[in-house]
């Protein structure tokens, strides 16, 4: 799978939007762009995925530049319940292709 | 809403001894996968199964792990011997058949394993 380049933490206030950004340079045409997000002591959970056009659901929107080599997911409110990992990850539009997870941003959200 | 249940929540365990974890997928779903999570540790991909074989497998995957598919319903992984850096925290996943690659992942909640 491509790999993807994250910052290791990012900060928030609470009720203000968060932009957490995601490089992936070396994306190939058929890589889709997933979010995956791992609470304290839970397992990963779906966010959102989008392969070309940006991407809106109850959770958060997700914003693909045209070129396809950057993304940026968007928190519109952050809650103290968003404190997590967050995961970017490539995945191959071929098989039963795992996700891949990398080590992601740790996101603060301060009271 | 259904959910991927795993059992047990925690076990300790003797270095050597065979440990059995548990999953339920969710009911319709095809693709299943187990992953771990050495504490402080990123999540990492073991293996994923479906049409009752394995599809892919990681390297740390090796002789001492198998996966099964019993009956229509449970989803285990086996570790055969286990070490000490097997202590991890075990998720399960499964998918529906849907869109195959960009179908939404379900995880449980994981299976801790303490090996001493």
């Amino acid at each position: 799978d491509a790999k993807t380049t994250q910052p290791n933490s990012m900060e928030s206030n609470e009720e203000e939007p968060v932009h957490l950004p995601c490089n992936h340079s070396t994306i190939s045409g058929t890589d889709y762009i997933h979010w995956y997000r791992q609470l304290p002591s839970q397992g990963p959970e779906y966010v959102i995925h989008g392969l070309t056009s940006n991407v809106n659901n109850r959770m958060a929107s997700l914003a693909i530049a045209e070129d396809r080599k950057s993304s940026t997911l968007i928190l519109h409110r952050a809650t103290l319940r968003d404190a997590a990992v967050y995961y970017c990850i490539l995945r191959r539009n071929s098989g039963n292709t795992p996700l891949v997870f990398g080590k992601g941003t740790r996101l603060s959200v301060i009271a | 809403e259904p959910e991927v249940t795993q059992t047990p929540s925690h076990q300790v365990t003797q270095m050597g001894q065979e440990v059995i974890l548990r999953c339920v997928p969710i009911s319709n779903h095809l693709y299943f996968y187990w992953y771990r999570q050495i504490l402080g540790q990123k999540v990492e991909f073991l293996v994923s199964f479906y049409n009752n074989e394995i599809s892919e497998k990681s390297e740390i995957f090796d002789d001492q792990f198998s996966v099964e598919r019993p009956d229509g319903s449970n989803f285990t992984l086996k570790i055969r011997s286990t070490k000490l850096e097997d202590s991890a925290m075990y998720f399960c996943a499964s998918r529906g058949q849907g869109q195959a690659n960009t179908g939404e992942l379900f995880f449980g909640e994981g299976s801790r394993l303490t090996v001493l």
